[in-house]
């Protein structure tokens, strides 16, 4: 079985200030590793995804992600954040030998970007 | 413009009073999923489509049914929907399931039984 966990409900962030939002997950296999992210009254946008080769994983808005195998992590990060960053931020994963499995995602983080 | 069309993206019914919601993709995906996402417990997977004919139960399959008759449409019925079913819904495709490829969600469809 496949699952995410995102421990953090919330995470405040002064603008301009770098910003981590974190993301453990497991697999039985291999994984592929996405982040979404939802703005009000909207759906999932992509953001970025990690399938293999590079740890680092640059995506839209200047977001960036590193995956950490030995640690099982893929969090999501930006060196400088801005107000209109506030959203909630889903990291998920999908075994890459899991068949139909579809994408298991965490329960989500809040990300509140003070001005 | 490549999308997943959900409709409607509100609705307001009364308990036991069968409702469908629809789901159109103009990507020629493959695979196509049902999402509920409700506070605290993120998204969890309604059921899923392979391809035409192929559905399968994701994590919590009771109270709902869909259908795959065509590629593009993938709606979901709710025959006697309850109050614990109001939630938030999300209808996604993807090119192929299995493979690196992500989502694309729809905007999402805002259901309250009462």
């Amino acid at each position: 079985a496949q699952s995410v966990a995102q421990p953090e409900d919330q995470v405040n962030v002064a603008e301009g200030n770098p910003l981590t939002v974190k993301c453990t997950y497991s697999v039985s296999g291999n994984p592929y590793l996405f982040w979404y992210v939802q703005y009000p009254n909207r759906g999932l946008q992509f953001l970025l995804k990690y399938i293999t080769g590079d740890n680092l994983v640059k995506g839209s808005y200047g977001f960036e992600a590193e995956f950490n195998k030995s640690q099982t992590s893929f969090h999501l990060k930006k060196p400088s954040a801005l107000v209109s960053d506030s959203a909630l931020y889903f990291c998920a994963v999908r075994d890459m030998g899991g068949g139909a499995d579809g994408l298991t995602f965490g329960k989500g983080t809040h990300l509140i970007i003070q001005p | 413009e490549a999308q997943v069309t959900q409709n409607p993206r509100y609705l307001i019914t009364v308990t036991g009073k069968k409702l469908t919601v629809t789901c159109s993709q103009n990507m020629n995906h493959e695979y196509m999923s049902w999402y509920r996402q409700d506070p605290g417990l993120g998204l969890r997977q309604i059921y899923y489509s392979m391809n035409v004919e192929v559905t399968d139960k994701g994590d919590v399959p009771e109270g709902y049914k869909v259908s795959r008759k065509e590629k593009r449409n993938f709606p979901l019925i709710l025959e006697s929907p309850s109050p614990n079913q109001t939630s938030l819904y999300f209808c996604a495709s993807s090119l192929m399931s299995g493979q690196g490829d992500g989502y694309t969600f729809g905007s999402g469809t805002r259901l309250t039984v009462v």
